[in-house]
């Protein structure tokens, strides 16, 4: 198995631009994560989607983030127009259940830098 | 909200030293799991305790999982330098809440 699969893995860009960030779940799981990581906030859940069906959206900083889960094997999140403060590591995970007994899988990231 | 704090932020030892990294809440969780990212890298699911006063071994690893399942630990004995990294605990009733992460730092 391939594992979680992002795209790009390193982003920079200018605040104000658009940025797209992509994910491929492991096939088969119903559950997708995406997480932010800062120094200073740790590892932040976002959103995440049941069989391609936003659930809970409460982590999403502001109307600027958005997600979409058009179908079972890929995801965007997109932040429009970007700003520096949301410079962080964006990782998208996996599970096969959304239950706290399941454990999730890691994609590698992307490192977004907004200058 | 739902929180889980993780002690210490840092530590740096010695190889061969031990390390331990505590996690605790105020809330009965109803699991805990563990994860470890090495430097650049993501995080990578170690292990899931359930049971309370459960504990769990992986080579040089020990997990515990507190009597009244509000506290756990991560114990290395005889540290190595492929031990570095980021050791996050996760728990929680109905969300799985990620801890602040304990660095640990080997020096050789």
């Amino acid at each position: 198995d391939a594992g979680v699969i992002q795209s790009p893995r390193h982003e920079v860009t200018e605040m104000g631009q658009e940025v797209t960030l992509r994910c491929k779940p492991i096939s088969g799981h119903d559950y997708l994560f995406w997480y932010r990581q800062t120094m200073m906030r740790g590892l932040e859940l976002l959103i995440y989607f049941n069989n391609n069906v936003p659930i809970d959206d409460s982590g999403m900083p502001e109307d600027r983030f958005s997600a979409k889960m058009p179908n079972a094997s890929f995801s965007t999140l997109k932040i429009q127009p970007s700003e520096p403060r949301d410079s962080a590591v964006y990782f998208c995970a996996s599970s096969p259940g959304q239950g706290i007994n399941y454990e999730r899988y890691f994609g590698p990231g992307t490192r977004l830098t907004v200058t | 909200g739902q929180q889980v704090m993780q002690i210490p932020q840092y530590q740096h030892v010695q190889e061969g030293e031990d390390f331990t990294t505590y996690c605790n809440s105020s809330t009965t969780l109803s699991n805990i799991q563990w994860y470890k990212q090495r430097p650049g890298g993501h995080p990578v699911f170690l292990i899931q305790l359930v049971k309370s006063g459960e504990v769990k071994k992986q080579k040089r690893l020990t997990f515990q999982f507190g009597e009244a399942k509000k506290n756990s630990s991560l114990h290395i004995t005889a540290t190595q330098t492929t031990d570095v990294g980021t050791y996050f605990c996760a728990g929680g009733r109905n969300k799985l809440v990620f801890g602040a992460g304990t660095i640990l730092r080997v020096k050789s």
